[in-house]
């Protein structure tokens, strides 16, 4: 199994709702990430976790919070969000070694409204 | 973070080869090269990676310059479904995948 699954594939939530995005694999990864990406923009790294800690936060704002239950689930919790937070937001995983190919999922596309 | 420099966008033939050019001046020595690409309405997908050697793999070639300043994405024979955004990155010691603006490869029948 190598898939990277996210849920749900689409999103669309108020400003004053809270969500949540699921991501999910059973590779045995122990780096997950989440990106943002806008329309014709490259993936912006969001977060980085490392054997379930949070081990970056490229200065993303509060209204956005990561959480990794377990080794196979990273979650991205949602609240209070603008309308140019609408993006699609990839997840990945990787081993920790440098020298080994991150897979991604197919992205939850969120629209806020 | 070190930076890579890709052309914004190529275009190729089908069934042609297709030569992708990467900068990376600022590499480390011990940087990895990766490369990912990403078809449109999907996410990024691993394509090929080397550290000093040259790579083959069923996707593609990675051609690594003696310096390791620059590197080459070799697609062997172009197909529409290789019609995409190609990102070219170095991977440090830390867990960053730091994607940069990626070239855009068209590809005509």
């Amino acid at each position: 199994d190598t898939e990277v699954t996210q849920t749900p594939k689409h999103l669309v939530m108020g400003m004053t709702n809270k969500k949540s995005l699921k991501c999910e694999q059973h590779m045995g990864h122990r780096a997950m990430y989440w990106y943002k990406q806008k329309a014709k923009k490259p993936p912006e790294l969001m977060f980085v976790y490392s054997y379930e800690k949070l081990s970056i936060n490229e200065s993303v704002p509060s209204r956005f919070s990561p959480e990794c239950p377990n080794s196979s689930l990273l979650n991205l919790h949602l609240h209070a969000l603008q309308p140019e937070d609408s993006a699609l937001y990839l997840c990945a995983s990787s081993h920790r070694f440098k020298g080994t190919e991150a897979f991604f999922g197919q992205g939850t596309r969120l629209t806020v409204v | 973070d070190a930076k890579t420099t890709q052309p914004n966008s190529m275009e190729s033939n089908e069934e042609e080869p297709v030569h992708l050019p990467c900068n990376h001046s600022t590499i480390s020595g011990t940087d990895y090269i990766h490369w990912y690409r990403q078809l449109p309405s999907q996410g990024p997908e691993y394509v090929i990676h080397g550290l000093t050697s040259n790579v083959n793999n069923r996707m593609a070639s990675l051609a690594i310059a003696e310096d390791r300043k620059s590197s080459t994405l070799i697609l062997h024979r172009a197909t529409l479904r290789d019609a995409a955004v190609y990102y070219c990155i170095l991977k440090d010691n830390t867990d960053k995948l730091i994607f940069g603006t990626g070239t855009r490869l068209q590809v005509f029948p």
